[in-house]
């Protein structure tokens, strides 16, 4: 498995303002995950970022809304833009590993509340 | 992908087996079903994985049927502590990595 931890943990913005959400995990990794979780609902996958290249994006969601950076095998940011209350959620990232078939292990989640 | 279909919610008594059910009729043949859960305001936790034979692991037990079209996760003995919500997920490989599709999943609740 994989230790996973997320900063800040929870944080309130203002609308029009971006936050950026760090993961750091204890192990080099090839792939790291972003989720989100709106309020009462099930996770839905945001983007997969490999190391080295650009991420990918799942369908209804941008770059511009929610750039991501993957600097290193052990570490990876998510941004969200130009905030308003719908994007209100947790955001969660996660990541794969494992020996025999990989599997994805999950931080803690990062909960956002926008005003 | 494979869609899984979970009852939204089940109840168990505390000391007791907890079997979970999901359907995924239309998994395909290099599809794993995968089982995580969600304790309130935690991250999901992996439990436990399988392809065709029955798993299990120091958390759990996974059934699959010999069809592949269903399967059970099985508590063995369910504390307070097991009260989440449980997410069946099929998975397959998808330009080089698992990638989940969460469905609502079923809440358990664990009662004394």
């Amino acid at each position: 498995s994989a230790v996973i931890s997320q900063k800040p943990s929870r944080d309130i913005c203002q609308r029009g303002t971006s936050l950026t959400i760090q993961c750091q995990v204890d192990s080099q990794v090839t792939m790291m995950f972003w989720y989100r979780q709106q309020p009462g609902q099930s996770l839905t996958l945001i983007a997969t970022a490999n190391q080295g290249s650009e991420a990918t994006y799942e369908s209804g969601f941008v770059i511009d809304k929610f750039p991501i950076s993957r600097p290193n095998l052990t570490f990876s940011t998510l941004t969200v833009s130009n905030m308003s209350p719908e994007d209100s959620s947790i955001y969660l990232c996660s990541v794969e590993a494992g020996v025999v078939r990989e599997t994805q292990y999950f931080g803690p989640g990062t909960r956002l509340l926008v005003l | 992908d494979a869609k899984t279909t979970q009852p939204t919610s089940m109840d168990c008594a505390e000391g007791r087996a907890a079997n979970l059910p999901c359907n995924h009729s239309t998994i395909s043949g290099n599809e794993y079903v995968y089982w995580y859960r969600q304790i309130h305001s935690q991250g999901p936790q992996y439990i436990i994985h399988g392809l065709k034979n029955n798993e299990t692991n120091e958390m759990a037990s996974l059934i699959i049927t010999e069809d592949r079209k269903s399967s059970t996760l099985i508590l063995p003995h369910a504390t307070l502590r097991d009260t989440a919500v449980y997410y069946c997920i099929v998975s397959r490989l998808f330009g080089g990595y698992n990638k989940l599709i969460f469905g609502a999943g079923t809440r358990l609740a664990v009662h004394p």
